[in-house]
Formats: structure tokens, C-alpha cells, sequence
């Protein structure tokens, strides 16, 4: 069964330093999703991108992060300047298409440590 | 705004059938969905409603009163390896959205003892 998957499964940055999650949504899924769920907290909507472009973006989703459909397969979140309160596990999602009962498919996802 | 309630944990024992409540307020009700999130995975996709009613797949049912902003997930039959979080989360066509976004409520931890 296709999945959703995310490199790399755990990241280690500085303060300060740019990371780049990477994930790789399920083949002829045509929406793309970040999520991000602190530790013991709900599950958050950052953005979503379809047709590439952002099609919607959370509050939270501020300038210091952006997206990018690099290739056909990829599907990239950057962080440009990572703080303490960006430590968090982000998870990829994606979707076929716009029918309602269409389900996303979460990645693994990557969880991000800022020292 | 949105804002959706859960009870933060439940226990249950094996076999038993066990009922996670769900209420939800939006501006723009597209959709809920309870997902399963095992400690440090991914969520996993249950079910899904959107019109009033029940919706069975297996061991696992999921209602839904739209008038009445609630949804409940019950679970039939339980197992050990249905310890986990389960999450409410709503689809909101909320203004200038485009309204395919999961907003997700804090999670139901259930443990299930023997």
C-alpha cells in the first residue's frame, strides 16, 4: 500500500540554523499537508499546497517558514531561523484530490529538537 | 474560530465497548474525522462523516449531529492494541479558506487493561 514518507525521521538543530523537513506524498495524491504537534499537544494545521501554490496557511505559519514542491515526488517545509518553540514533530499529509470523503495519509513524520 | 472538546483520557477494559464524545463549534462545518495516533506515530485515519448518522466499519463506529455539534467514536470489542489517542478533528470552510484543512481537537488517550 502507497505511503506518505518523511526524511529525516528525528533532526538536531541549532538555534538560529535553517532546516529543511523533507517528505515525499503519496503518488497521484494532488494536496499536500504539514502538520506540527508539540510534545503532548494537539496535532496543528501550518499550510496546505495544491496545484503549487499555498492554498491555505495556519496563523502559525509565519514568514520564517515556506514550502516547496522542488520535483515531481518532493514535498519540502523550510525553517529559516529555528527558535526553542519550534521542537516539535511535524507530519506531512497528503490527499488524492477534492472529494469530500477524501482521507489524508499522515507520514511518520520528523521530530525536530532546537538546542 | 473553531474549537473542539474532547475528554482528555478514558480507561476501559478488554472487550468492553467504550464511547469517545466529540463536540465542535465552526464557522463552516465540512466534514469530521477521527483519527488513531499511536505514542510517537503518525495519526492513522479511521472514519469519516459528514452527513447525520452513523457510519459502521468493523469494530468501529462513528456518529454524527451536525445540529448539535457532536460526534462520538464508539469502539466494539476492545484489545489491548487499542491503547491510544484518539482525535476528533473537523474540516472548516471557514472564510477565505479553502477549506481542506484538519482542525484537530487535544485527543482522547484510552488505555485498555486486561
Amino acid at each position: 500500500e502507497p505511503e506518505v514518507t518523511q526524511t529525516p525521521s528525528h533532526q538536531v538543530t541549532q538555534m538560529g540554523q535553517e532546516v529543511i523537513l523533507r517528505c515525499v506524498p503519496i503518488s497521484n495524491h494532488l494536496y499536500f499537508y504539514w502538520y506540527r504537534q508539540i510534545l503532548g499537544q494537539k496535532v496543528e494545521f501550518l499550510v496546505s499546497f495544491y496545484n503549487n501554490e499555498i492554498s491555505e496557511k495556519s496563523e502559525i505559519f509565519d514568514d520564517q517558514f515556506s514550502v516547496e514542491r522542488p520535483d515531481g515526488s518532493n514535498f519540502t517545509l523550510k525553517i529559516r531561523s529555528t527558535k526553542l518553540e519550534d521542537s516539535a514533530m511535524y507530519f506531512c499529509a497528503s490527499k488524492p484530490g477534492q472529494v469530500l470523503t477524501d482521507t489524508q495519509y499522515f507520514g511518520p513524520g520528523t521530530r525536530l529538537t532546537v538546542l | 474560530g473553531q474549537n473542539i472538546d474532547q475528554p482528555t483520557e478514558m480507561t476501559a477494559t478488554e472487550g468492553a465497548i467504550v464511547q469517545i464524545n466529540c463536540t465542535y463549534q465552526t464557522s463552516g462545518f465540512n466534514g469530521l474525522f477521527w483519527y488513531q495516533q499511536h505514542a510517537g506515530e503518525a495519526p492513522t485515519f479511521l472514519s469519516y462523516n459528514v452527513l447525520d448518522g452513523l457510519e459502521e466499519k468493523g469494530r468501529f463506529s462513528s456518529f454524527l449531529s451536525r445540529s448539535k455539534g457532536y460526534s462520538y467514536l464508539l469502539l466494539k470489542e476492545l484489545q489491548m492494541k487499542d491503547s491510544a489517542s484518539y482525535l476528533c478533528a473537523v474540516r472548516d470552510m471557514g472564510a477565505g479558506q479553502a477549506g481542506t484543512a484538519l482542525i484537530f481537537g487535544k485527543g482522547t488517550t484510552l488505555s485498555v487493561s486486561s
